[in-house]
Order: C-alpha cells, then structure tokens, then sequence
C-alpha cells in the first residue's frame, strides 16, 4: 500500500487564484511529521512547509498553508494568491517510525502550472 | 543564508566504474541524508548519516553504496560499480535536529548519466 497518495497528476490554475494540492498518508504511528517540498524544472527540492502529528494548529508559511484533517489522514497544502513563478513539481513526504526507524516517504508529485 | 552544495551538477560514467558524489551540508547541521529520484518518479531515501555513522539506510542502499564524511565539511556517496539503473538524479540532504521532525535542506542534486 501506497503511504503516500497524491491523485492529482498535474494542477492548473490561474495566476493570483488559490489552488490546494491533494495528499492523504497511511500511517499507523501515531508521531509522524508530514512535508510538502517544491520542485523547479532546475531539479532542486526546496522546502515548503511542516506539520506534526500532534500539531493542533494547522501550519501556515507565508502563502503556503496545510490543511491537516488528522482523522481523514489527509495534509493538503493550499497556496493563496498563485504566482507564475509556484510553477513546478510539489511533493508531499512522511516521516514515520517504523521499526525504530525515522525512513522518509514520498509521494509521486503533483506538476502545478499557473497561468496568467 | 547557508545552503547545501552538491558537486558535480552531473556527472556521466561508463557502467562499471566507480563514481564519488559530493555534498556539502551546512554547517551546523549534525544529520546529513542522500535521496535519488530517477526521472520522472518520486524522491526515495538512501541514507541517513548522524555521528560519524549511518544510523537509516533502504533497501536501495546495498552492498554497491557507501558513505563517508572524510572530513568536518564534506560528506560523499560512493557507488562503487555503476549500472544503467542507477541512473538518477542524487540529492544530499542535512538537517540540524531528529529526522522525524527537523527540516531537511536539500542541496541542487547531481544528476548521474550511466552510459
């Protein structure tokens, strides 16, 4: 089973819209750390934005925001305002404990592609 | 603002040969992680590294990896005979806390072309 699921495949949206990008997690742990990373078409992975598992308030990091419905173990991450330049891959990762183990796992990504 | 750094940008090698990959993880930081993320597909874990020995490894990471910090600033991944599939993008990752909850800064990837 997949820990990580994003369905949606590419995103669009247009420029100065919200979008929310869609991740759920299977876990059974009940201290875990959920991640959304950003990927340019220049390759790298640029950090966006954290939500533990006992975090009660949901994170919030400029325009980026997580909406962490615990029960439906689901972590999507909202960008308010899209600019051209949030064009790229986005991930969301876990990290659980497994087997006293800390293994990160992420998801296939989602290719948002703001216009304007 | 401190960053990782990774060299080479890419790096292309014959199949069997050995291949040493660089990073430089910032300064501070005591937890250190290398990824890859073959083309197109999701980012997968290698490796953590914390005090001067590997404290997490996958089931990627076999016989053929290695890691080692020679010194107080750089922290190399060594595939010691390279084959088609491990073709990909490599990433090296640091972090100052606990993986499960710290951020881990991800340095600009070397990409791997086996030829």
């Amino acid at each position: 089973a997949q820990k990580i699921t994003q369905t949606q495949p590419g995103m669009f949206v247009q420029e100065k819209e919200a979008v929310t990008l869609d991740c759920t997690y299977d876990t059974s742990d009940p201290s875990y750390g959920l991640f959304w990373y950003k990927q340019p078409s220049s390759g790298e992975m640029i950090f966006l934005i954290y939500q533990g598992s006992y975090d009660q308030q949901n994170a919030t990091e400029g325009r980026y925001s997580l909406n962490f419905q615990k029960a439906r173990k689901s972590a999507n991450l909202v960008i308010s305002a899209s600019q051209l330049g949030d064009s790229a891959m986005y991930f969301c990762a876990m990290r659980e404990r497994s087997g006293g183990s800390y293994i990160p796992t992420f998801g296939r990504g989602t290719s948002l592609i703001v216009h304007p | 603002e401190p960053e990782v750094t990774q060299t080479p940008s890419h790096q292309v090698t014959q199949m069997g040969q050995e291949v040493i990959l660089r990073c430089v993880p910032i300064s501070n930081h005591l937890y250190f992680y290398w990824y890859r993320q073959i083309l197109g597909q999701k980012v997968e874990f290698l490796v953590s590294f914390y005090n001067n020995e590997i404290s997490e490894k996958s089931e990627i990471f076999d016989d053929q990896f290695s890691v080692e910090r020679p010194d107080g600033s750089n922290f190399t991944l060594k595939i010691r005979s390279t084959k088609l599939e491990d073709s990909a993008m490599y990433f090296c990752a640091s972090s100052l806390g606990v993986p499960q909850s710290d951020t881990q800064y991800f340095g600009p990837g070397t990409r791997l072309t086996v030829l």
